[in-house]
């Protein structure tokens, strides 16, 4: 089983719509969470953190599920510049590095 | 301020001939790793270190070397390039670990080995 595993996508949606994204990860003991937002040949850049409470950041909340080991991401009200790949992000057992899910491609269309 | 730059951002390389991938950083995070990513494998941990002098592997690292001498620069090694080395490789640093903060990425460098 993948570490970290998304559904690919893509989610093509038209502006103004609402879109979620799950995630599910593998290790029982990660303690950190975060979505990542990757532009087309760009860098990946840090969307937010995932909190045991859920968080939200204007249109943007996650939630995270520690018993069914599970993320989500929901986008409300989605703008063009929305599009892009979001990737989900668990820390690794040492705490100090990374795993990546594959990413889930969004396309926000007028 | 920088951030994490990395160089070059493109590179063609021949088989067996060796490269070094510059990373530096200016926020004087602890943390810092290499990642390659690939068409259909999202991002793939190579090495990171978690301070001056204290380096581990990740998933991929056979091929490639690693060193931390100073806080700031993380550079990786490509020991004998190989065509299944054409990838995307991103350096990435971050001062509280990533259990914390997350990571700041650098804006990648292109590698192709023909």
């Amino acid at each position: 089983r993948k570490e970290v595993e998304q559904d690919p996508g893509p989610f093509n949606v038209p502006e103004g719509a609402t879109v979620a994204f799950n995630c599910t990860y593998s290790n029982s003991a990660s303690q950190s969470f975060f979505w990542y937002r990757q532009d087309c040949r760009k860098e990946p850049k840090l969307l937010m953190s995932v909190y045991s409470s859920g968080n939200e950041d204007g249109r943007f909340t996650a939630q995270l599920n520690r018993a069914s080991q599970y993320i989500s991401l929901l986008i409300r009200d989605s703008k063009l510049s929305d599009s892009a790949t979001y990737l989900c992000v668990v820390n690794r057992n040492s705490g100090y590095a990374l795993n990546f899910g594959k990413g889930t491609s969004l396309l926000v269309t007028p | 301020n920088a951030g994490v730059t990395q160089t070059p951002k493109f590179q063609v390389l021949k088989t067996g001939q060796s490269m070094t991938l510059q990373c530096a950083q200016d926020m004087n995070h602890e943390y810092m790793s290499w990642y390659r990513q690939d068409p259909g494998m999202g991002l793939r941990l190579i090495h990171y270190s978690v301070g001056a002098g204290i380096t581990d592997q990740g998933e991929v690292p056979n091929g490639y070397n690693v060193s931390r001498s100073t806080t700031e620069d993380f550079p990786l090694r490509l020991l004998s390039a190989a065509p299944s080395q054409t990838s995307v490789y991103f350096c990435a640093s971050s001062y509280g670990g990533a259990a914390n903060y997350g990571y700041t990425f650098g804006s990648g460098t292109r590698l192709t080995v023909v």
